[in-house]
């Protein structure tokens, strides 16, 4: 069974700081994993998609890696700010589209 | 970029009541949707496949039973929850991927509290 873990749980950084959030996942057959947005009490926002194929996504300050072999990714938020402030989450794709969701690192920047 | 609703956002029912929650596909077509359930402070986990035009497939654990799954169109699959009870408060989230597409497009949730 498929298990993904997130370190850490909870982070909080001062504004404008760059900083690494931790994604593992036990089962290496993959299709693709998700990085997500999730404010308090709201759904989620897709931030980036990773193929199995790939090794790393960008879009803006955000940068993904994903080393699958070792069934590893980070998420690499540069420059921060305060509008970063939300839970993030990492899921894998095993086939069907089924998301096996990690627990989720709370981000809170500090102004 | 592409959008889904819930609706209602929040419902508050009696025990022993059903409740209803709609997911739909605002401005695309959607074969298959997602329902996931998420406690507080815990993360999203999958409930069921909805599929159009014939039965869900739930995950292991989950009672088909009490959580009524229709996906009555392209755009719409609703989540019932029968006899609801105090342990199936939580927030429900629902998901569509495009089709030919690998990214899922979330809901906004429906918190549901049952007294």
């Amino acid at each position: 069974k498929q298990e993904v873990t997130q370190i850490p749980a909870a982070l909080s950084v001062p504004e404008g700081e760059n900083l690494v959030l931790n994604c593992s996942f036990t089962d290496s057959a993959i299709y693709n994993l998700q990085w997500f947005r999730q404010d308090p009490g709201k759904g989620l926002t897709s931030l980036l998609l990773i193929q199995s194929s790939q090794r790393e996504q960008t879009s803006g300050r955000l940068n993904a890696s994903l080393d699958k072999s070792s069934g590893r990714s980070t998420l690499y938020i540069a420059a921060s700010q305060p509008g970063d402030s939300a839970t993030y989450l990492c899921a894998v794709n095993q086939g069907a589209q089924k998301l096996v969701f990690g627990q989720g690192t709370r981000l809170t920047i500090n102004p | 970029g592409a959008v889904v609703s819930q609706h209602p956002s929040r419902v508050i029912c009696k025990s022993g009541t059903s409740v209803k929650i709609e997911c739909r596909s605002l401005d695309f077509q959607a074969t298959t949707m997602f329902w996931y359930r998420q406690f507080p402070k815990q993360s999203l986990m999958l409930m069921a496949t909805s599929n159009e035009g014939s039965k869900a497939t739930y995950e292991q654990g989950v009672e088909k039973d009490k959580f009524l799954i229709n996906h009555a169109s392209l755009t719409l699959s609703t989540l019932t929850v029968t006899s609801a009870h105090p342990e199936d408060s939580s927030f429900y989230i629902c998901s569509a991927p495009p089709g030919g597409y690998d990214t899922q497009y979330f809901g906004p949730g429906t918190r549901l509290t049952v007294l």
